[in-house]
């Protein structure tokens, strides 16, 4: 099946820095990349996806890119603030039913 | 529209008891999934549904058993409840189209003792 690698597992950076977490995965038939923010105790939400006929996306502050030939994509968190303190996740998109697969997600804080 | 919804939020089990989290979509999303969440391990799908009456197995689907009755409802039931089975646990759902992305509930936090 599916493999999906993360990193960092954390990462804290100041207030208005940019942050980039990158995630790996192993089949080169999956063609859906969301990334999903999660706040404590909350449920996971859709922040910005990509498909695999596109290299880059971007959203007002973030941006995702894909290379498929290497099988990895990024998401980038520029001009951070601190209610982006938050775990992210990545997800791989494969399957039947289009089920996801997660990385093991990423703290991300950002510091006053 | 409400979404997903799943019940109970929380719950607190005996080892051995059985039970059903349920979930709900009003979106007559086709796909419709359960996750659990575990410290450390992101999410870990469990079984999911194309559609109704059509289920399989996910990556970690020992100890749970699932039906798909109609296109809204998805319920999860724990057949013997044993305390590795203590979680956050995930509805999530998706229209069949491609490259549409997953709602999830509000999740239910399970404790098994």
């Amino acid at each position: 099946g599916e493999n999906v690698e993360q990193h960092p597992s954390t990462l804290s950076v100041q207030e208005g820095d940019s942050a980039v977490i990158k995630c790996t995965y192993s089949d080169s038939a999956s063609n859906y990349f969301p990334w999903y923010k999660q706040e404590l105790g909350k449920r996971p939400q859709l922040i910005i996806d990509i498909r695999s006929n596109v290299g880059e996306k971007k959203d007002q502050r973030i941006a995702v890119t894909l290379n498929k030939t290497a099988k990895h994509f990024s998401l980038h968190i520029t001009e951070t603030q601190p209610e982006d303190s938050a775990v992210y996740f990545c997800a791989v998109s494969s399957g039947s039913a289009r089920q996801l697969t997660f990385g093991s997600g990423t703290q991300l804080t950002v510091l006053p | 529209n409400a979404g997903v919804t799943q019940t109970p939020k929380f719950q607190v089990l005996k080892t051995g008891q059985s039970m059903t989290l349920q979930c709900a979509q009003d979106m007559n999303h086709e796909y419709m999934s359960w996750y659990r969440q575990d410290p450390g391990m992101g999410l870990r799908l469990i079984h999911y549904s194309v559609g109704a009456g059509i289920t399989d197995q996910g990556e970690v689907p020992n100890g749970y058993n699932v039906s798909r009755s109609t296109t809204e409802d998805f319920p999860l039931r724990l057949l013997s409840a044993a305390p590795s089975q203590t979680s956050v646990y995930f509805c999530a759902s998706s229209y069949r189209r491609a490259n549409y992305g997953y709602t999830f509930g509000s999740g239910t936090r399970l404790t098994v003792v």
